[in-house]
């Protein structure tokens, strides 16, 4: 079966920390791809990030981070001195078909949120 | 470049009637549309999804349904709405070909069934 699931429902940080949310994903396909979604209040998902699955080098944007480890079935996205402009839901989502026909599973998302 | 447009962005309709969202997508040819609905503080679930006109496969039974009579064109409906039919809804295409690079989504209709 394929799935993804986060299991952190919300995280409250102060400004500045750093902070990781987790995904875990399961799928019997070798070839795969793996994304990470932010909505921000406003509902629009933006994509963030695309990671297939031979790839498995870590991968920096700015203050956005993220590990794949193949061995743990996890894909997760670290923010590195958070800011209140990062308040949003982000969702994790797997591609199991490495196609075009196949349909993007998503995570429950997590909602985090920044204090300032 | 490849944009997408939804509309309305809001939308409050009373139970009974009908419903109609349009979802059209332009700079790309025979994309992969999709109808996802979010629940208040919960997550994506996949209505429909089409790879081409007139082919529209459901995932969950309900009281929706969704057409594409137009390559870049996708529209849901309802011919009489639920309270429970309340809900964020959100288009979203890719391409028709190759590998799957992710979903580019609208800008999402607000529905409040009254």
């Amino acid at each position: 079966a394929q799935k993804v699931t986060q299991a952190q429902t919300e995280i409250s940080v102060v400004e500045k920390e750093d902070v990781t949310l987790d995904c875990v994903y399961e799928t019997r396909d070798t070839t795969y791809y793996l994304f990470w979604y932010k909505q921000p209040p406003s509902g629009e998902l933006v994509f963030l990030i695309r990671r297939n699955s031979f790839d498995e080098q870590n991968e920096i944007s700015g203050r956005y981070s993220w590990n794949f480890q193949k061995s743990t079935s996890s894909f997760n996205f670290t923010i590195t001195a958070s800011q209140v402009v990062d308040s949003a839901v982000y969702f994790c989502a797997l591609d199991p078909g490495y196609s075009s026909a196949s349909k993007i599973i998503f995570g429950s998302g997590t909602r985090l949120s920044i204090r300032p | 470049s490849q944009t997408i447009h939804q509309w309305p962005a809001t939308l409050v309709q009373p139970v009974g009637s009908p419903l109609s969202l349009e979802c059209t997508v332009e700079g790309t040819s025979n994309p992969n549309l999709y109808w996802y609905r979010q629940a208040a503080g919960r997550g994506l679930q996949l209505l429909f999804y089409s790879v081409g006109i007139g082919q529209i496969s459901s995932e969950v039974p309900q009281n929706l349904s969704a057409s594409r009579p137009q390559d870049r064109q996708f529209i849901l409906s309802s011919k009489k709405l639920l309270l429970s039919d309340s809900s964020f809804y959100l288009c979203a295409w890719s391409p028709g070909q190759g590998p799957n690079y992710g979903y580019t989504f609208g800008s999402g209709t607000r529905l409040t069934v009254v």
